[in-house]
């Protein structure tokens, strides 16, 4: 079964620094999605992602998701607090004969940014 | 903005007792599903519905947990009996389809504290 790691799993910047967050599949990812979490709540979502190469950015944040379609970065430039939560990545994944539209996630990265 | 409902937002049980969750999809979202989320870790499939008919419940603990989506729109999630490894957050999301180009989007969750 596929499964997707990120890295790090937690991560403290300094408000204004940059900062990257991985997310790698143990297989060709078909659909990567990037969620964002407050703690206690919903997910948020951020991008989407399908071919190889591609990269969409909103606002300071940007993702892409390499050629050989097995790894996707999260950017996020000029760090503020209001980036602070928990950043997942979902894939689609395979069920039986076909996709089912199902997602798969990462563990997670959790983002703290100091004032 | 059309947004995913869940009701209620938290609950505490005792251990042994029935819970039910409660989800209203974006209208005129064909697809919903529900997750679990265990603190720490990214969500997981438990049912998949496309309009009233279960596309995936291979991750259903059948012999406690029970789904619904009589007409299609609303859904409820059951567990009978609760038992402390219920303790989760229960996410309900929502799609136009299945072809895994659509967005999942999530509602508020349900926190679950099994005593």
């Amino acid at each position: 079964s596929q499964e997707l790691e990120q890295s790090p799993q937690s991560l403290i910047v300094q408000e204004g620094k940059n900062l990257t967050i991985n997310c790698t599949s143990s297989k060709t990812l078909y659909g990567l999605y990037w969620y964002k979490q407050k703690y206690g709540e919903g997910l948020i979502f951020l991008m989407m992602l399908q071919k190889g190469g591609e990269e969409k950015s909103h606002e300071k944040i940007t993702a892409k998701l390499d050629e050989k379609k097995q790894q996707s970065s999260l950017h996020i430039t000029a760090s503020q607090p209001s980036h602070a939560g928990i950043y997942l990545c979902g894939a689609g994944a395979s069920h039986g004969s076909g996709n089912t539209g199902k997602l798969i996630f990462g563990q997670g990265t959790t983002l703290q940014v100091k004032p | 903005e059309a947004e995913v409902a869940q009701s209620p937002r938290y609950k505490i049980t005792e251990k042994s007792q029935a819970v039910a969750f409660w989800c209203d999809p974006i209208s005129g979202h064909a697809t919903l599903y529900w997750y679990r989320q265990i603190l720490g870790q990214g969500p997981e499939l438990l049912v998949q519905f496309q309009d009233e008919s279960v596309v995936d419940d291979s991750q259903l603990p059948k012999d406690r947990f029970s789904a619904e989506r009589l007409k299609g729109v609303d859904s409820t999630l059951k567990i009978q009996p609760a038992e402390l490894g219920d303790s989760a957050m229960y996410l309900c999301a929502s799609s136009l389809g299945t072809s895994g180009k659509e967005t999942q989007y999530f509602g508020p969750g349900t926190r679950l504290l099994v005593l």
